[in-house]
């Protein structure tokens, strides 16, 4: 099975510009999540997509957002971008199996990430 | 707020030692306890998914246990080689869900 792609891989934006990035989650894979990565606070959440809807969020700002279409790909958007927002994003896939309880149990298989810097 | 702690931060090991780090987490409403390899230039990839306390999981020299009522996991690696050389990531989902809390990593290098 072909991994998980994500587009972009490499972005230089300005302040206040947005991005959009593109992630393509493993074939029958059904569950999208993105992390962001910075030196300073780690692999952090942003938030997971299921079924077309966003099952839950980060503690990250309204300027953050995604969706996901029916083929299971994702897409994030971060809007009015800050310098701040120079960082690694990563999305992963994960597979369901049945009930939504057993969900943290799986494994998730993440993308190469799009790095991202803004100036 | 999730708190998922791991130490060390960063371990200089040589080729053939044996290594461990430690994984620390709320004892209190366990679900799961998730280890990732992080290679350089690569993607965070699974290493194991452990759920029950008592769990040890092992694949290749690479093996994981878990304690659940004291809130911590360990990985040992036996025999390192340089290939072994990444940040290993552990990680708890928030409740059922898959939002999961990383800690900080433990880099690894293993000098030849």
């Amino acid at each position: 099975k072909a991994g998980v792609t994500q587009t972009p891989r490499y972005l230089i934006k300005t302040r206040g510009q947005q991005v959009t990035l593109s992630c393509s989650p493993i074939s029958g894979h059904r569950s999208v999540s993105w992390y962001q990565q910075t030196p300073g606070q780690g692999l952090q959440f942003l938030f997971e997509y299921f079924s077309e809807t966003q099952r839950n969020k980060g503690n990250f700002p309204g300027r953050f957002s995604g969706r996901q279409f029916s083929n299971s790909r994702s897409e994030m958007n971060v809007s009015t971008l800050e310098l701040g927002d120079s960082a690694l994003y990563l999305c992963a896939s994960s597979p369901f199996h049945g009930s939504s309880g057993t969900s943290g149990r799986y494994e998730q298989y993440f993308g190469p990430g799009t790095r991202l810097t803004v100036t | 707020i999730l708190n998922v702690e791991q130490s060390p931060q960063s371990l200089h090991v040589q080729e053939g030692d044996s290594t461990n780090f430690t994984c620390s987490f709320p004892s209190s409403n366990f679900y799961a306890l998730h280890w990732y390899r992080w290679e350089t230039a690569k993607s965070p990839e699974a290493l194991f998914v452990m759920t029950l306390n008592g769990d040890e999981k092992k694949k290749g020299r690479i093996s994981a246990t878990l304690n659940t009522k004291e809130g911590y996991s360990y990985l040992y690696i036996k025999g390192s080689q340089p290939e072994d050389s990444a940040t290993y990531l552990c990680a708890a989902p928030r409740g059922s869900a898959r939002q999961l809390t990383f800690g900080s990593g433990t880099q690894l290098t293993v000098l030849p």
